[in-house]
């Protein structure tokens, strides 16, 4: 079974500007969640989402934003990129929603630039 | 509210054991326990539900504790493969510890 896939590895951006970034879930899996994870501050959790809803939000700017599609794959935007945006993003998969007794799959993660 | 992991960080030597423990503030139903290696996306290692029940797939030992609001996990006999950062997530909440950073020296 393929894992879950990430697109683009790397990005490099200019602040100001926005990026729209891509994860496809394991098979199957209809729960997708969505981290940032700079040096020193372990996972941030961003968003979840199931069956096309966003079911779960962190605490972060309106500038994050993202979407789940009929199957299952999701997008992460950010609009006006700040320099602190630079971060690994990583994308989970699951089962479940909320992931109670479920576990994460995680992707390698895009790592985003912001220069 | 994201649980609290101690300690930050710990250094072993190859075959000592460490324990790492999570606490939550609000009661614990269930726990989950991840390592990343450095550059490496997290990986799942067990899931802990209220009951006792335990899921996972790793030599790797855990306990509950619904009274004290805190599960810990403990790596016995530490080989260097055990390096890498432990992360813990509590209850259905997404969100996770900041993280116990493990090195096993030879």
């Amino acid at each position: 079974k393929a894992g879950v896939t990430q697109t683009p590895r790397y990005l490099i951006k200019t602040r100001g500007q926005q990026v729209t970034l891509s994860c496809s879930p394991i098979s199957g899996h209809r729960s997708v969640s969505w981290y940032q994870q700079t040096p020193g501050q372990g996972l941030q959790f961003l968003f979840e989402y199931f069956s096309e809803t966003q079911r779960n939000k962190g605490n972060f700017p309106g500038r994050f934003s993202g979407r789940q599609f009929s199957n299952s794959r999701s997008e992460m935007n950010v609009s006006t990129l700040e320099l602190g945006d630079s971060a690994l993003y990583l994308c989970a998969s699951s089962l479940r929603v909320s992931s109670y007794n479920s576990p994460l799959h995680f992707g390698n993660g895009t790592r985003l630039t912001v220069t | 509210q994201q649980p609290v992991q101690s300690p930050q960080a710990v250094i072993l030597r190859e075959g000592e054991d460490a324990v790492i423990n999570c606490s939550s503030s609000k009661a614990l139903y269930s726990v989950h326990w991840y390592r990343q290696k450095h550059g490496e996306a997290p990986v799942f290692l067990m899931i802990l539900l209220k009951g006792g029940e335990q899921k996972g797939h790793e030599k790797i030992s855990a306990s509950f504790n619904e009274k004290k609001q805190q599960s810990s996990l403990y790596l016995t006999a530490s080989q260097l493969s055990y390096s890498g950062t432990y992360f813990c997530g509590a209850n259905n909440d997404m969100r996770f510890g900041a993280g116990t950073r493990l090195t096993v020296k030879p």
